[in-house]
């Protein structure tokens, strides 16, 4: 089945140690997104690729980075992850921009921070 | 003001019964709204599109109402597994087309 594939599930970094997520998908879409999610909270956008072409939105911290290699992957660069930075990251994607109300999610990657 | 907002819930319903809520947005140029479901610890899925004329699928019902700007969700006949945390997503116009607002969601517990 086509699908969005995130690893790890749970992931426990210490803080200022850089950690990466990663997600793949399948469904050969162009657009990929990252977002964040803390309990109870609406899922917040970090940024998106529009194929190579990378938007980071204006509020997303420096410490965030992304890396798409290919159409199929995705990273999630943390370069020193802190306290605050504990949640779920969701990867999702989208056929193209055209479409950005119908995403497929990843089943995210859970980031405790010690 | 947040710009899409929701009551957190949650909202304690009989199974069987028939619930509805809604979801206000700020932005009267918003152009299209969803409703996304999302399990405890699980991603968000696509539910339904609200359309200007109404949306029924099942028991789910979306209703847009442009002039109060909010956006209403139906669900009738309740089943256990309608038990779940249902966003509001607005999608806005423009430069930033790709751009979906979340709302927080409503906590739905659908009791046996």
């Amino acid at each position: 089945d086509a699908m969005v594939i995130q690893n790890p599930r749970y992931q426990v970094t210490q803080f200022g140690k850089p950690v990466t997520l990663s997600c793949s998908q399948t469904l050969n879409h162009n657009v990929m997104y990252w977002y964040q999610q803390k309990s109870s909270q609406a899922p917040k956008l970090l940024f998106h690729y529009y194929d190579k072409d990378f938007n980071n939105e204006a509020d997303t911290p420096d410490n965030f980075q992304s890396r798409r290699p290919n159409t199929s992957f995705c990273f999630l660069d943390i370069r020193s992850p802190g306290l605050g930075d504990a949640a779920m990251y969701l990867c999702a994607t989208s056929r193209d921009l055209t479409e950005t109300y119908e995403q497929y999610f990843g089943p995210g990657t859970r980031l405790t921070v010690t | 003001r947040k710009e899409v907002e929701q009551d957190p819930g949650p909202f304690n319903v009989p199974e069987g019964a028939t619930v509805a809520f809604n979801c206000t947005y700020s932005n009267s140029a918003s152009q299209s709204f969803f409703w996304y479901r999302q399990d405890c610890r699980k991603e968000p899925k696509l539910l339904m599109s609200v359309y200007s004329s109404g949306n029924e699928d099942g028991r789910f019902t979306a209703q847009l109402n442009r002039a109060s700007q909010y956006i209403s969700l139906l669900i009738r006949d309740s089943k256990l597994s309608d038990s779940a945390t249902y966003l509001c997503v607005v999608n806005l116009p423009g430069d930033s087309n790709y751009q979906l607002i979340w709302g927080a969601g409503t906590k739905l517990i659908i009791k046996p």
